[in-house]
């Protein structure tokens, strides 16, 4: 069975700039959450979608958004980027969201 | 979710055992305890879990004391490619709540 896959696997853009990320979840997989990782703050919450429906969510400001499709993709965006925004993102899945979750190699994602 | 405390480091040598310890002292009755390892540059890989009593699989084993207020996992012949970040977390069974990854312990298997 495929693992979680993320594209792209490394991103570089300006500050002010936008950008989308893409998370394939095991299949079968309905729970999808977003995981931001920066060397200081170690792995934070962003946001949790099971079922297009967006059920949990960290404490991050409103310029980071995602999205859940009906075959459980899920999309995450961060608009007028910051250079602090520079992060591994990760992305992770579960059945249900209440068991062990399976994370993708993460998208590294620059801000210059 | 309670939360977790770990040492930041530790060194083990090749081939002995590795135990890697975490405290988990506000533990709730129907939070289980997690544990995740990030080898560098990839993504976290869930390693094993338990409720109270302890557990064992091909990865490793995980005791819980009695108490349920710390625990430790136990990476019983360490090779150098168990060098990597281990995450202790605690969650709920069922429903669904977010995730708390902490610092989590870097070991550092030394041959």
């Amino acid at each position: 069975k495929a693992g979680v896959t993320q594209t792209p696997r490394y991103l570089i853009k300006t500050r002010g700039q936008q950008v989308t990320l893409s998370c394939s979840p095991i299949s079968g997989h309905r729970s999808v959450s977003w995981y931001q990782q920066t060397p200081g703050q170690g792995l934070q919450f962003l946001f949790e979608y099971f079922s297009e429906t967006q059920r949990n969510k960290g404490n991050f400001p409103g310029r980071f958004s995602g999205r859940q499709f009906s075959n459980s993709r899920s999309e995450m965006n961060v608009s007028t980027l910051e250079l602090g925004d520079s992060a591994l993102y990760l992305c992770a899945s579960s059945w249900t969201g209440s068991e062990e979750q399976y994370f993708g190699p993460g998208t590294r994602l620059t801000v210059t | 979710d309670a939360k977790t405390t770990q040492p930041p480091s530790m060194d083990c040598a090749e081939g002995r055992a590795a135990n890697l310890p975490c405290n988990h002292s506000t533990i709730s009755g129907n939070e289980y305890v997690y544990w995740y390892r990030q080898i560098h540059s990839q993504g976290p890989q869930y390693i094993i879990h338990g409720l109270k009593n302890n557990e064992t699989n091909e990865m490793a084993s995980l005791i819980i004391t009695e108490d349920r207020k710390s625990s430790t996992l136990i990476l019983p012949h360490a090779t150098l490619r168990d060098t990597a970040v281990y995450y202790c977390i605690v969650r709920r069974g069922g429903g669904y709540q977010k995730v708390t990854f902490g610092i989590g312990t870097k070991l550092q298997v030394i041959p």
